[in-house]
C-alpha cells in the first residue's frame, strides 16, 4: 500500500516558469511533511518542511502548499532554474516515534534554459 | 562539518554472496537509518536505531537483511545470499533529534547483483 502518492512522475519547465509537484497522503497521523531534493550520484538532501498547522511555507523561490482537509501537498519553484534540475521526493512522518519517513516515488524535474 | 559517510560508493557482487555496507553518521547525531532507492520506487525504509533503544527492523524486507550498530556509532547494514532483486542504492540518514528533525542522507552504496 502506498501511503505518499507524487505526482507527476517527470516534469519539463522552461526556465522562468512554475514547476509543481504533488504529493497526497493516506495516514491522517502524519504530522511532518518534507520535501527533498536529489542530483545524480547524491544522497537526498532537504529542500523544505512543513508541519500541518500551517497552510503555506515559503522559502526563497520554493513554496509548500498545504490543504489538510484533502490530504494533499504540493511544492511550487518559482521561477525555475536549470540548476533546479534534479529529482524530487515528498514524504511524510509520524513525529515522537522513529519517525521513519514515508516517501513519495520522486519526480524528475528538467528546467530547459 | 563532515557529513554521512557511506562505503563502499559502489559494490559489485555475484548471486548468492554476502555484502556489508557501511555507514558513518553526523558525529554527535543519536538516530540511524538505512533506507533502499530502487530504480523507479523511491525510498523505502530499511531499519531505524536510537540510542540503546531496540532498533526498528520493521522494513526489513527479509531474514537475508541485518544491521548492527556498533558504540552508537558506525553501522554496518548486511545482506546474506544476496538476490538480483537486491539490486539498489541503499542510503544512509542520521538526525540529531534535538529540535532538528532534518534527515541528513549519505551519498549511498550502490549495489549491483550479478
Amino acid at each position: 500500500q502506498q501511503q505518499v502518492k507524487q505526482s507527476p512522475q517527470s516534469l519539463i519547465v522552461q526556465k522562468g516558469g512554475i514547476s509543481i509537484i504533488n504529493c497526497a497522503y493516506e495516514n491522517t497521523a502524519f504530522d511532518y511533511f518534507p520535501w527533498y531534493q536529489q542530483f545524480p550520484g547524491k544522497g537526498p538532501a532537504l529542500l523544505i518542511a512543513i508541519r500541518p498547522d500551517v497552510s503555506e511555507k515559503k522559502e526563497g523561490r520554493f513554496t509548500i502548499s498545504f490543504n489538510k482537509s484533502a490530504k494533499q501537498f504540493s511544492l511550487h519553484i518559482m521561477d525555475s532554474q536549470p540548476g533546479d534540475s534534479a529529482t524530487y521526493f515528498c514524504a511524510a512522518t509520524v513525529q515522537g516515534g522513529s519517525e521513519k519517513l514515508v516517501f513519495g516515488k520522486g519526480t524528475k524535474l528538467t528546467v530547459n534554459p | 562539518g563532515a557529513g554521512v559517510s557511506q562505503s563502499p560508493s559502489n559494490k559489485v557482487t555475484e548471486k548468492g554472496k554476502d555484502v556489508e555496507l557501511r555507514c558513518d553518521p553526523i558525529s554527535g547525531h543519536t538516530a540511524l537509518y538505512w533506507y533502499r532507492q530502487s530504480l523507479g520506487q523511491g525510498l523505502e525504509f530499511l531499519i531505524y536505531f536510537q540510542g540503546n533503544s531496540a532498533p526498528d527492523k520493521s522494513g526489513l524486507p527479509s531474514d537475508r537483511f541485518s544491521a548492527e550498530r556498533t558504540g552508537g556509532s558506525v553501522s554496518t547494514l548486511t545482506i546474506q545470499r544476496t538476490q538480483q532483486e537486491d539490486s539498489a542504492v541503499y542510503l544512509c540518514a542520521s538526525t540529531q533529534f534535538t529540535g532538528d528533525d532534518t534527515q541528513y542522507f549519505g551519498p549511498g552504496t550502490r549495489l549491483t547483483v550479478l
